[in-house]
């Protein structure tokens, strides 16, 4: 069976520090990997999503950054993070189509605060 | 108008109670519809998975999608204090990989 990891669980950073969130993925190969941010009381936000090593589209411009160095490994990364930076960042995969593509799994999450 | 709308709650209901969750959306290209239960302070784990209309069933969970009036549910029969969490309905066009996801409602089962 599939499993996906998130680290650290919480987080507690001051403004203008850097980041590094890590997600792996367990039990499939070549996923979709998706990072996600949930503010209180808010949605899912799309920050990164990659369909194979290298390649990373970013649907929300901002300080963040993303890498896949490998084919199970998702980074969220930022030089200097702001207030704004703080929530819930979730990392999520699915399969590729045609084998799938439409479910996305979640990670546990990693919750942020900035101070 | 949001491509995804889902009223945030919260829904408060006695232990036993069926509980309706319910979404609408305005893309008619959306053909997958998905259910997600979450805790609090956890990730969003996948309930229920539904392909174009018709009703699904697993459990107590029900699963209801109208293609016609782009109008989807989650019926939950005798419902638990353990269900209390935030429900998030997501759906996805044909061929796509990226769903769209509503706000989520959260729902309280109180004894």
């Amino acid at each position: 069976s599939q499993t996906i990891h998130q680290w650290p669980a919480t987080l507690v950073q001051p403004v203008g520090s850097p980041l590094s969130l890590e997600c792996t993925v367990e039990g499939t190969s070549n996923p979709n990997l998706y990072w996600y941010r949930q503010a209180a009381g808010r949605g899912l936000q799309l920050l990164f999503y990659s369909v194979g090593i290298g390649q990373i589209s970013s649907e929300v411009p901002q300080n963040l950054s993303a890498s896949r160095p490998q084919d199970r490994q998702f980074i969220l990364s930022s030089k200097k993070l702001l207030l704004s930076d703080s929530g819930f960042y979730l990392c999520a995969w699915s399969l590729r189509p045609p084998r799938g593509g439409e479910t996305q799994y979640f990670g546990p999450g990693t919750r942020l605060l900035v101070l | 108008q949001k491509e995804v709308e889902q009223d945030p709650g919260p829904l408060s209901v006695p232990e036993g109670a069926i509980v309706s969750l319910n979404c609408t959306y305005s893309n008619s290209a959306f053909q997958y519809f998905m259910w997600y239960r979450q805790y609090s302070r956890k990730g969003p784990e996948l309930l229920m998975y539904t392909y174009s209309s018709g009703n699904k069933e697993d459990g107590r969970f029900t699963a209801q999608v109208d293609k016609s009036s782009k109008y989807i549910s989650l019926f939950i029969r005798d419902s638990q204090p353990s269900d209390s969490a935030t429900y998030l309905c997501a759906m996805v066009s044909g061929g796509s990989y990226i769903p769209t996801f509503g706000r989520g409602t959260s729902l309280i089962v109180h004894p």
